[in-house]
């Protein structure tokens, strides 16, 4: 079965400041890759996916994420963050083998922004 | 209007009750999904169902039993709730994987917040 790890569990970040959020996954297939974001309250919405092709994802509200074949990672990165990026962010993997859309969750990590 | 709606929103049951909690949507998909959310845990698959009459066990089934009513409708029932079952419950859909087999994105519910006593 799949794993995904997230290290961290919370990141505290200044505003405006850049911020990493690990993920790592084990697999040797080939795998579909997720960053889904929770807002207090809210349920989960997809934030970035790689699938095929360019190996850096780009979000529309500044977030991108490189999958890396060889270190089987697909770390989520934000030059320059605000307020409104407090949220939970779960790394979620999927494969053929196990069924494309059966996604495997990290446990998640707590970024929160400090103004 | 929400594409995938849970109800209730919160629940409290004492160990031993059934309760069922619903989930409708209106995005057409043929997958639906149940997981629950712990604390420190992230998300981990309950029951997820490909069309009305193919259900499959997730990681976490024991306890737990779902139905596919509709295409748009999937309930998911705790026969006899127990205080480990306090979680949070969440639904989602996608449509069935692309051609190649290339995954499709989940889309959740809102939760249900369900506290056993």
């Amino acid at each position: 079965a799949q794993s995904v790890t997230q290290l961290d569990s919370q990141v505290p970040v200044f505003e405006e400041a850049p911020v990493e959020l690990r993920c790592n996954y084990s697999s040797s297939v080939s795998v579909y890759l997720f960053w889904y974001v929770q807002y207090p309250n809210q349920g989960l919405q997809l934030l970035l996916k790689y699938l095929s092709g360019s190996t850096l994802v780009e979000s529309i509200n500044g977030f991108e994420a490189e999958f890396n074949k060889s270190q089987t990672s697909f770390h989520l990165r934000k030059p320059s963050v605000h307020i409104s990026d407090t949220a939970e962010y779960f790394c979620a993997v999927s494969d053929l083998q196990t069924g494309a859309n059966n996604l495997f969750f990290g446990t998640g990590t707590r970024l929160t922004v400090i103004p | 209007d929400a594409d995938v709606t849970q109800t209730p929103r919160n629940r409290i049951t004492k160990t031993g009750k059934r309760i069922m909690l619903e989930c409708s949507q209106t995005k057409g998909h043929d997958r639906m999904y149940w997981y629950r959310q712990d604390p420190g845990l992230g998300l981990r698959l309950i029951y997820y169902s490909f069309d009305v009459k193919d259900i499959n066990k997730g990681e976490i089934s024991d306890g737990y039993s779902v139905s596919r009513q509709a295409q748009a409708k999937f309930s998911l029932s705790l026969e006899s709730a127990i205080p480990n079952q306090t979680a949070l419950y969440f639904c989602a859909t996608s449509d069935s994987p692309g051609q190649g087999g290339v995954a499709q994105t989940q889309y959740f519910g809102p939760g249900t917040r369900l506290l056993v006593l």
